[in-house]
């Protein structure tokens, strides 16, 4: 089990391009996240996975951001046309549900400058 | 909507002393959790502890406890004993227990320095 990986861990880009990211979560962890944190500022919930679907989405989550899991387990996360304003740390987490008890595992996060 | 307030935006603490982070919230919610995560440097999220708000007793790990004042909506963080390797940023975090909620609301974090 190496936990969740992030790729790529840094992304500089020009504003407009489209960006994608991509996070694996510990294998057989059934619940996925999506995490916005600026700098200096606690994490922000972005959008959440069960399986492959996708069960909720925040007011954050512009429709210039789009999140999939096809197969219930790797998950991507595409912004489009990118702003300055998207410049932020992007973390992914997983979880897996036990007697009813859940903990989500962070990812190391990709960090994203947009110029 | 549940808020997270950390108060301390830095604390510092000496080597082998003991610390306490403070964390309120809010919530019309009468079950949920409540869960202290720790950023280091390196900026990866570990659980630290979490507390179940139906249980009294508060919760330990190790060095790590817990104050949880559930009518005064308040969460501390008590580490006892510091290490060097506990210098990080603190995450003060609330989870509804209903499916609904599943995701965590976050503080706004208090970076802690360890003094050698």
């Amino acid at each position: 089990d190496t936990g969740v990986s992030q790729d790529p861990r840094h992304k500089i880009t020009k504003r407009g391009q489209n960006v994608t990211f991509r996070c694996d979560p510990i294998s057989e962890h059934n619940r996925l996240y999506w995490y916005r944190q600026t700098l200096g500022q606690g994490p922000e919930f972005l959008t959440y996975f069960q399986n492959e679907a996708q069960l909720e989405k925040s007011r954050l989550l512009s429709d210039r951001f789009s999140a999939e899991r096809p197969k219930g387990s790797f998950s991507t996360l595409e912004i489009q046309r990118t702003e300055q304003g998207d410049s932020a740390m992007y973390l992914c987490a997983s979880s897996l549900v036990l007697a009813g008890v859940e903990t989500q595992y962070f990812g190391p996060g990709t960090r994203l400058l947009v110029l | 909507a549940q808020t997270v307030t950390q108060s301390q935006p830095e604390m510092s603490v000496q080597e082998a002393e003991t610390v306490t982070l403070s964390c309120t919230y809010d919530t019309s919610e009468s079950d949920y959790y409540l869960f202290w995560y720790k950023q280091p440097p390196s900026r990866q999220m570990i659980l630290v502890i979490r507390q179940e708000a139906y249980k009294q007793q508060n919760a330990t790990e190790n060095r790590f406890s817990v104050n949880f004042q559930k009518a005064a909506k308040s969460f501390s963080l008590k580490i006892s004993d510091s290490q060097l390797g506990d210098a990080a940023m603190y995450f003060c975090a609330y989870r509804s227990r209903n499916n609904a909620g599943n995701m965590l609301t976050f503080g706004g974090g208090t970076r802690l320095m360890v003094k050698p």
